[in-house]
């Protein structure tokens, strides 16, 4: 079937340390994925993107890899803040070639800064 | 400089009932999208737009559930004789165009059926 999982449903970290959320995909076809960080009560928000032609992308305390071979994502968050504590989704895109333009979403992984 | 924005942000409604969910898009996006979100699961897809052409509405779960886009901006997410299992967040977002752009998410409708 056609799925975009996460390995660890929670996750908890000390303030300052790094993070790594992992995220595995099905459908090797897929070729743009999505990290997005939902608070309570608030919508997904954007944090980074990646095209399957690269294998990382950095932004601000960010990182994502991307392995093709083992179908595999992982968001990186670097110096974790308390701000950072949230459900974070990876999701998958569905091109037009697919006659649609959907996401499909992982289950998510709750992260948890304590101090 | 707004978002996209939804209303009612919560409705709590009998079985059997009605309702309707309104979204407003980024001004000027052309791809609007549906998706409804279980609690403690991820969003899930339901429906498709660009501009007032609904191109996939694949992932709406029964007849019961109606989306349109007429002028190619608003939208709204109309159920029908709603059901206990109808009770989720409903996500609305947008994307500048068609093609492999960044979706930007409402705040999404909390609907609870009684």
């Amino acid at each position: 079937g056609e799925s975009v999982g996460l390995h660890l449903p929670t996750l908890s970290v000390q303030e300052g340390d790094n993070s790594i959320i992992n995220c595995a995909y099905s459908n090797s076809a897929s070729d743009y994925f999505i990290w997005y960080k939902q608070e309570s009560g608030k919508g997904p928000q954007f944090i980074i993107d990646i095209r399957s032609n690269m294998d990382k992308r950095q932004g601000q305390r960010v990182t994502v890899l991307l392995n093709k071979t083992v179908k595999h994502l992982s968001l990186q968050i670097a110096a974790t803040q308390p701000g950072d504590s949230a459900v974070y989704f990876c999701a998958e895109y569905r091109p037009p070639s697919y006659n649609t333009d959907k996401l499909i979403f992982g289950t998510g992984t709750r992260l948890q800064v304590f101090p | 400089g707004a978002g996209v924005s939804q209303s009612p942000r919560y409705k709590v409604a009998k079985r059997g009932q009605d309702v309707a969910l309104r979204c407003d898009p980024i001004s000027g996006h052309v791809s609007l999208f549906w998706y409804q979100q279980a609690l403690g699961q991820g969003p899930e897809f339901l429906t498709y737009f660009q501009n007032e052409a609904q191109l996939d509405k694949s992932g709406l779960p029964s007849d019961r559930f109606f989306a349109e886009r007429p002028e190619g901006s608003v939208s709204t997410l109309k159920i029908q004789r709603t059901q206990q299992e109808d009770s989720a967040v409903y996500l609305c977002a947008s994307s500048l165009a068609a093609g492999q752009e960044t979706q930007y998410f409402g705040p999404g409708t909390r609907l609870l059926v009684l």
